[in-house]
């Protein structure tokens, strides 16, 4: 089956860091692009970071560039999405999805909720 | 940045009805546009990408259409599981990338 399964995520205080994982199963996973979307409660879908198959790129959006890195293992099939300099605006539910420009498939989510 | 607005923010139709949501972009995107469907507490499904292919299992009755800047997705014969916001994406760049989406309710 294939699968997207992100961890990682929980309530964090405003100025702290956590790591998002994202497990893929079911595909090769090394050429695929991979991309990290995130929904806050309530809201649409916000675009965060993308990164190429081989690794050596990466696109951030302005919102989190700076305090997010996103990074793969292709020997472990794992996307990674480090978060550090939390504050209460992202507050979301991250998906991670590959990329093929559209986004063809989508793990269940994972909720990251930052507060004191 | 691309903005990409829709139309309407939410519709609401009878079971057996076409509905139509537009999205425009603010400049040309060529085909590079998908569609997805969210229901409530879950992952975006894609429905359609480059503007009118549709996803391999998606049912028929969804249709996408436009090129340029002003793109359609149709649903022909709504049925009670496609209760759901609706999201159109553009895939030029990276930035702007979804419009607000479009919440579908049954009458």
């Amino acid at each position: 089956e294939v699968q997207l399964l992100e961890s990682g995520g929980g309530l964090v205080q405003p100025g702290g860091s956590l790591r998002l994982s994202c497990a893929a199963s079911g595909f090769t996973f090394s050429t695929s692009a991979l991309t990290w979307v995130r929904q806050a409660p309530g809201k649409g879908l916000e675009w965060v970071a993308t990164v190429t198959v081989s690794g050596g790129t990466t696109f951030y959006a302005d919102s989190v560039k700076g305090r997010f890195t996103i990074s793969r293992d292709n020997s472990k099939n794992t996307l990674l999405l480090q978060l550090n300099s939390l504050t209460a605006e992202d507050t979301a539910v991250y998906y991670c999805a590959t990329d093929k420009g559209a986004f063809h498939i989508w793990g269940r989510g994972t909720m990251v909720s930052v507060s004191s | 940045d691309i903005q990409m607005t829709q139309s309407p923010s939410t519709v609401s139709a009878s079971v057996g009805d076409s509905v139509t949501i537009t999205c425009r972009a603010s400049e040309t995107i060529s085909s590079w546009l998908a569609w997805y469907q969210q229901k409530p507490g879950k992952a975006p499904k894609l429905l359609i990408y480059k503007a009118s292919t549709l996803e391999t299992g998606v049912p028929s009755r969804f249709s996408g259409s436009g090129s340029g800047t002003e793109f359609t997705l149709a649903i022909s014969g709504l049925q009670p599981d496609d209760i759901a916001t609706y999201y159109c994406q553009q895939y030029k760049s990276y930035a702007g990338m979804f419009g607000q989406g479009t919440k579908v309710e049954i009458k």
